[in-house]
């Protein structure tokens, strides 16, 4: 596609239940990235994949999270039993590069917990 | 949805110039981030503003966002090659978050 693609945009969910968040790169982008931004704060690295190599968790802030990049395009940000405090807006990003210039930022999922 | 446009899209300057980097909102900003990408890694955090007329500094970079709360200017005084890299606005829209088109800066020493 044109861009990177994120979705739902917007998830409400009870604390405790599970959910999954789409990211779909840019067509051809070798390299995806997830953030959470939270109120007030940067952004937050929490995993990095590039081609087939094993990704780059170091930033996932628990065991309740996981992500997925199947086929090397569309990845799956898991949140298990989520919490109020994983609220967030969640961002993918795409590049060509390997931990080159981020290029291309997906809109975001925003995630509340309630 | 919300636009960003960010002015200059690419800045050349020599060490020690100062320098103005524009980001124009499509709507109001209720939340203005400043990043900076440095070549081969992350986006790394500057500041938020969200009052209008509200101004933080960093260091030699100071950011204000105007009454309007449609705009917002980041400033860097006497730009360093450390400076190098690309600014990156962003905006809190409620459901979604907005990146800015990018600023390149190039801080010739």
């Amino acid at each position: 596609g044109a861009g990177v693609s994120q979705s739902p945009s917007n998830k409400v969910t009870e604390k405790g239940k599970d959910v999954e968040l789409r990211c779909d790169p840019i067509s051809g982008h070798t390299a995806l990235y997830w953030y959470r931004q939270s109120l007030g704060q940067g952004l937050e690295f929490l995993i990095y994949f590039q081609g087939n190599s094993a990704p780059d968790k170091s930033g996932l802030p628990s065991d309740r999270f996981s992500a997925e990049r199947t086929g090397g395009s569309v990845s799956t940000l898991t949140i298990q039993r989520t919490q109020q405090e994983d609220s967030a807006v969640y961002l993918c990003a795409s590049s060509l590069a390997d931990r080159g210039l981020i290029k291309t930022f997906g809109s975001g999922t925003r995630l509340t917990v309630v | 949805s919300q636009e960003l446009e960010q002015s200059p899209q690419s800045l050349i300057v020599q060490e020690g110039k100062n320098l103005t980097i524009n980001c124009t909102s499509s709507k109001t900003l209720y939340g203005l981030y400043w990043y900076k990408q440095k070549y081969g890694e992350g986006l790394i955090f500057l500041m938020m503003l969200q009052k209008g007329g509200e101004e933080k500094s960093h260091e030699k970079i100071t950011a204000k966002l105007d009454e309007k709360k449609q705009q917002s200017s980041l400033h860097i005084t006497a730009s360093q090659p450390s400076h190098a890299g690309i600014y990156l606005c962003g905006a809190d829209g409620g459901n979604q978050f907005y990146f800015g088109t990018g600023t390149s800066l190039t801080v010739i020493p």
